[in-house]
């Protein structure tokens, strides 16, 4: 398989403008998650998803965020407007099952808002 | 909630010597797992404990778990600069979703 896919891995974006994020998990993982990783706030988890339902929204920022999962195969991550604070590399994972087992990281989409 | 918080923030060694992570958390888990993160990529699963389990192996790493303590380490047996990267500790949420939560991580430098 070739893993977790995540695009783009850079992007760079004046305030004010949208952002999307976009994320293919490992095909039969039904569990799929949104992480940002600040050198502030380590590794926060914003959403994650089963079966394609969000099941968890806590972690997300604000309203300006926005996630969703048409389909099994794919998810985005929205920002609109998008702030200099939100600047962060934001990880996708999947894993199949419950239970915190191990989780298939992406490379990340490094994120800078100027 | 964050569970886990990993010490040292940093680890600077050399080459053939031993590299020792320690991580605490807060509440019981049912496992704890160990990643790994190179500079500029995703993480990387290494290995899973359970909490009925007291010492794993893999390869040149050995995890133990101190359920009692609510504490884990990771030693790195004879480390090669191929090891420098940040290593992260990973526990379920608590509150029963059993999402895994990060720490901030403990940076492993390694000197040739």
């Amino acid at each position: 398989d070739a893993g977790v896919i995540q695009s783009p891995r850079h992007e760079v974006t004046e305030m004010g403008q949208e952002v999307t994020l976009r994320c293919k998990p490992i095909s039969g993982h039904d569990y799929l998650f949104w992480y940002r990783q600040t050198m502030m706030r380590g590794l926060e988890l914003l959403i994650y998803f089963n079966n394609n339902v969000p099941i968890d929204d806590s972690g997300m920022p604000e309203d300006r965020f926005s996630a969703k999962m048409p389909n099994a195969s794919f998810s985005t991550l929205k920002i609109q407007p998008s702030e200099p604070r939100d600047s962060a590399v934001y990880f996708c994972a999947s894993t199949l099952g419950a239970g915190a087992g191990e989780l298939f990281f992406g490379e990340g989409s490094r994120l800078t808002v100027l | 909630s964050q569970q886990g918080e990993e010490d040292p923030q940093a680890l600077s060694i050399q080459e053939g010597e031993n590299a020792t992570m320690n991580c605490s958390y807060k509440t019981s888990i049912n496992n704890l797992q160990w990643y790994r993160q190179n500079s500029g990529r995703g993480l990387v699963h290494l290995i899973l404990i359970r909490s009925n389990e007291r010492e794993k192996h893999s390869g040149r790493l050995r995890v133990t778990l101190d359920t009692s303590k609510k504490s884990s380490s990771l030693l790195i047996t004879a480390s090669r600069a191929a090891d420098t990267a940040s290593y992260f500790c990973a526990t379920p949420s608590s509150g029963g979703s059993y999402i895994p939560t990060f720490g901030r991580g403990t940076s492993l430098i390694v000197h040739p």
